[in-house]
């Protein structure tokens, strides 16, 4: 079992639509939580963290659940820009920065 | 602002030849990671510098595959000699670590190697 698990997708939304990911970590003792975005044939790039009490940044909304070792990712209002790979990401402690990556999660958002 | 620099970004290769990729880190910027990615799959960490130690090197397969940062900014990964799995994208990325929380780290554009 990998330590990150996602949905690999794809998702497939019209424009417009609201989508949301999930990714379950198995380390309790994880500290802190990412999502990053890859476009295809490109690196990833932070997209925002997340924070047990939830965070939005636009249209953007992640929210952390330590209990059941959980995150979310929702996106609302989709674009067709939004089209990408998310990556759910883990940091196991605070001494290091060792980002442990899920496999991804493919959204495609069609006109 | 210049961003995480790689080279080269695409090399094909036979199996058994050596090969190296080279990273440029953002200026001033103290911790370099190289990741391995594979097709479908998020990238994995290989090594970890802090400055020109490797602090973390434990998912290296040190056989084959070699690193250095010798000056404390560039690097150089090797692999010799390559073999069929070897074939992924090869990501350098780097941080500046100040001994805080999460430093976020920046991503080169990847040297996407094929071993035929």
């Amino acid at each position: 079992r990998k330590e990150v698990e996602q949905d690999p997708g794809p998702f497939n939304v019209p424009e417009g639509a609201t989508v949301a990911f999930n990714c379950t970590y198995s380390n309790s003792a994880s500290q802190s939580f990412f999502w990053y975005r890859q476009d295809c044939r490109k690196e990833p790039k932070l997209l925002m963290s997340v924070y047990s009490s939830g965070n939005e940044d636009g249209r953007f909304t992640a929210q952390l659940n330590r209990a059941s070792q959980y995150i979310s990712l929702l996106i609302r209002d989709s674009k067709l820009s939004d089209s990408a790979t998310y990556l759910c990401v883990v940091i196991r402690s605070y001494n290091t920065d060792k980002l442990i990556f899920g496999t991804g999660t493919r959204l495609q958002v069609f006109p | 602002e210049a961003g995480v620099v790689q080279s080269p970004r695409y090399k094909i290769i036979e199996k058994k030849q050596p090969v190296a990729f080279w990273c440029n880190p953002i200026s001033g910027h103290n911790t370099l990671y190289w990741y391995l990615q594979n097709l479908g799959q998020g990238p994995e960490l290989l090594i970890r510098y802090e400055n020109e130690e490797a602090v973390d090197d434990s998912q290296l397969p040190k056989d084959r595959f070699s690193a250095e940062r010798l000056k404390g900014v560039d690097s150089t990964l090797k692999i010799q000699p390559a073999e069929l799995g070897d074939s992924a994208v090869y990501l350098c990325a780097s941080s500046f670590s100040g001994g805080g929380p999460y430093n976020e780290q920046f991503f080169g554009p990847g040297t996407r190697l094929t071993v035929l």
